[in-house]
């Protein structure tokens, strides 16, 4: 199993569209969580953190779920430009601050 | 956004031989970090470093090696390169002790032939 599992994909929605991505993690030691967005041949890029009440960052909202290992990110009002691939992340407690990354959801927002 | 930088950008080479890849930081970061991405399976660890001369395995760190002799640069050396070790290698940096995410430099493509 692996330590970090989300759905593929892709995800095709029109724009104006809220779309909703879901992970689960494996490691209950995880301590960290974050949202990466990547984008095709470009490097990942740090979307947000996850915090245990849930955060928002504009059309963006994270939640997390500790006792079910599970964590999403909500993207409100899809624009074209948030077409990408998410990745979940978490960190598990112990040295190297290492970070362990998810496959990546894909998100297509269409016309 | 953080200065890192990494070199080269793209290389092809043969089997056999030996590759180096270089990252390079302006942040004076601790932790820098190698991993490789590939189809399915996402980013993977192949080593990391928590300080000059300080390294560490990953999970995919067979056939890899690293140095880290000055704080700015982290190599990542194949010894001899093999067909699989064809990916896009990301090289990142992060904090000291901070629990934040990572900065990553844009990639340097492989391809061993």
């Amino acid at each position: 199993r692996k330590e970090v599992e989300q759905d593929p994909g892709p995800f095709n929605v029109p724009e104006g569209a809220t779309v909703a991505f879901n992970c689960t993690y494996s490691n209950s030691a995880s301590q960290s969580f974050f949202w990466y967005r990547q984008d095709c041949r470009k490097e990942p890029k740090l979307l947000m953190s996850v915090y245990s009440s849930g955060n928002e960052d504009g059309r963006f909202t994270a939640q997390l779920n500790r006792a079910s290992q599970y964590i999403s990110l909500l993207i409100r009002d899809s624009k074209l430009s948030d077409s990408a691939t998410y990745l979940c992340v978490v960190r598990v407690t112990g040295g190297g601050n290492k970070l362990t990354f998810g496959t990546g959801t894909q998100l297509k927002v269409e016309l | 956004d953080a200065g890192i930088t990494q070199s080269p950008r793209h290389k092809v080479t043969e089997t056999g031989t030996p590759v180096t890849l270089r990252c390079h930081q302006t942040e004076n970061h601790r932790y820098m970090y190698w991993y490789r991405q590939d189809p399915g399976h996402g980013l993977r660890l192949i080593h990391y470093s928590y300080g000059v001369k300080d390294t560490d395995k990953g999970e995919v760190s067979d056939g890899y090696s690293v140095s880290r002799s000055k704080t700015e640069d982290f190599l990542l050396t194949l010894e001899s390169a093999t067909s699989s070790q064809t990916s896009v290698y990301f090289c990142a940096i992060s904090e000291d002790g901070s629990p934040g995410g990572y900065t990553f430099g844009s990639g340097t493509r492989l391809t061993v032939v």
